[in-house]
């Protein structure tokens, strides 16, 4: 049972850095997982963020980017702002019309 | 602009089927480049992919639900379903459609999300 691993909480200082990161129980994640980010405030549904490793979907500010770092998936949020406080979700895509989502990050602003 | 709505009958006994339509407008499902998915989160847990369909039929499951997963399109409706047999309450959550981009790979557009609990 392949299981997509992330933080389960991480805080950032406003402005500052943070880097999330999507793994694997076995293995490393790389582009051919075509790793996606989302970003999901309570009683709203998710927002994409990022798809294929390092693409922002329309609208999303430039401070969100998409990489891989070591045998992981990261999402990097640059000068973090009151309102990412979120919780953040990735993707894995497996395969034959299959997809994982990691268990989230609840990502603190403060 | 893409939009996608949930909708279903309500509440649902335990051991019966739950059953769940998306409404796609503002584009056409049998488009060749996406397909069509359902999601679920359970209240204060993280998301889980339940399966996703092509225009023409083809479907693909997750392999925990597969069992009782059942996913069908309408495309003269421009329409997805959901049906999930014999529930128990650990199937209550809040329940996404979205389309997948091409490929199938990742998720760009989300309905709201409908809440479906499973009592008695």
């Amino acid at each position: 049972q392949t299981v997509v691993t992330q933080e389960p909480s991480f805080s950032v200082s406003p402005g500052g850095t943070v880097t999330l990161t999507c793994g694997l129980s076995s293995g490393s994640v790389s582009t051919s997982y075509y790793p996606s980010w989302y970003q999901q405030t309570p009683g709203q549904a998710p927002r994409t963020l990022i798809y294929s490793t390092n693409t922002r979907s329309s609208g999303v500010p430039d401070r969100f980017s998409g990489s891989i770092l070591g045998n992981k998936a990261a999402l990097t949020i640059t000068g973090a702002q009151a309102d990412d406080e979120s919780d953040y979700y990735c993707v894995l895509y497996m395969g034959s019309g299959i997809v994982i989502f990691g268990g989230g990050t609840k990502l603190t602003v403060l | 602009q893409l939009q996608l709505q949930e909708s279903g009958p309500g509440p649902v006994k335990p051991s019966e089927t739950l059953s769940l339509t998306c409404t796609v407008s503002g584009g056409s499902i049998s488009s060749s480049s996406y397909h069509w998915g359902w999601i679920r989160q359970p209240p204060g847990k993280g998301l889980e992919w339940i399966g996703s369909i092509y225009y023409s039929g083809s479907t693909y499951y997750n392999p925990s639900l597969k069992s009782r997963v059942t996913i069908s399109v309408d495309t003269s409706k421009n329409q997805f379903s959901l049906k999930l047999s014999s529930v128990t309450a650990a199937d209550t959550a809040v329940y996404y459609c979205a389309r997948l981009q091409a490929g199938a790979t990742s998720f760009d557009y989300w309905g709201q999300g409908t809440l479906v609990t499973v009592s008695s």
